[in-house]
């Protein structure tokens, strides 16, 4: 069973401050990895993408991938309250993409 | 910037019911997907399919289900026989090739609602 896990949250951070999402997956064989943000009843919008270990900023925005744990994260510097919104991570092998439970973050004003 | 595109944004079917959701992928993308979302949980992957077959296809995409790309442009997800529980989100994405690294840029979904 391959699976990815969220922290579900609530995620609460004050406008300006860094969020930290975190992702975990158990597939070994996955190739590549993606951040996804969700607002309510909208569809999934791609943040960010990364497939090799290490950091790969973009903006505000920040991936970082260690395949040895199995882990991916995403940071949010200078979170703004439009920030706010459910944020899934996805992890591909071979076009099976599988999704996590997604965590929700609120930035407060 | 282009978009993929769903048809109908909602649909209301009779449990037992035949329902057809379409999607016209980005004009020069090969690769086409379907997941599901029922409300409150995670997307979920359906199908994908590339060169007129269906590539990969997860536990939840049994004989109920089937994908066509009838013409140039479109791309259906038919579901026989509706369940309740196949009530959810149904989004389409594509990429433009083969390839599981190709980021994948979701439609705005059908809401399907079986009654």
């Amino acid at each position: 069973q391959k699976e990815v896990e969220q922290n579900s949250g609530p995620l609460s951070v004050p406008e300006g401050a860094i969020a930290s999402l975190n992702c975990t997956y158990s597939d070994r064989g996955s190739q590549s990895f993606f951040w996804y943000r969700q607002y309510s009843g909208k569809s999934p919008e791609l943040i960010m993408f990364i497939y090799s270990n290490g950091d790969k900023e973009d903006g505000r925005f920040t991936a970082q991938l260690n395949k040895a744990s199995q882990y991916v994260s995403l940071l949010i510097r200078d979170s703004q309250p439009s920030d706010s919104a459910t944020y899934l991570c996805a992890v591909n092998n071979n076009n099976d993409m599988r999704f996590g439970a997604g965590t929700r973050l609120t930035v407060k004003p | 910037e282009p978009e993929v595109t769903q048809t109908p944004s909602h649909q209301v079917t009779q449990m037992g019911q035949e329902v057809i959701l379409r999607c016209v992928p980005i004009s020069n993308h090969l690769y086409f997907y379907w997941y599901r979302q029922i409300l409150g949980q995670k997307v979920e992957f359906l199908v994908s399919f590339y060169n007129n077959e269906i590539s990969e296809k997860s536990e939840i995409f049994d004989d109920q289900f089937s994908v066509e790309r009838p013409d140039g442009s479109n791309f259906t997800l038919k579901i026989r026989s509706t369940k309740l529980e196949d009530s959810a989100m149904y989004f389409c994405a594509s990429t433009p090739g083969r390839g599981g690294g190709q980021p994948q840029h979701f439609g705005d979904g059908t809401r399907l609602s079986i009654l």
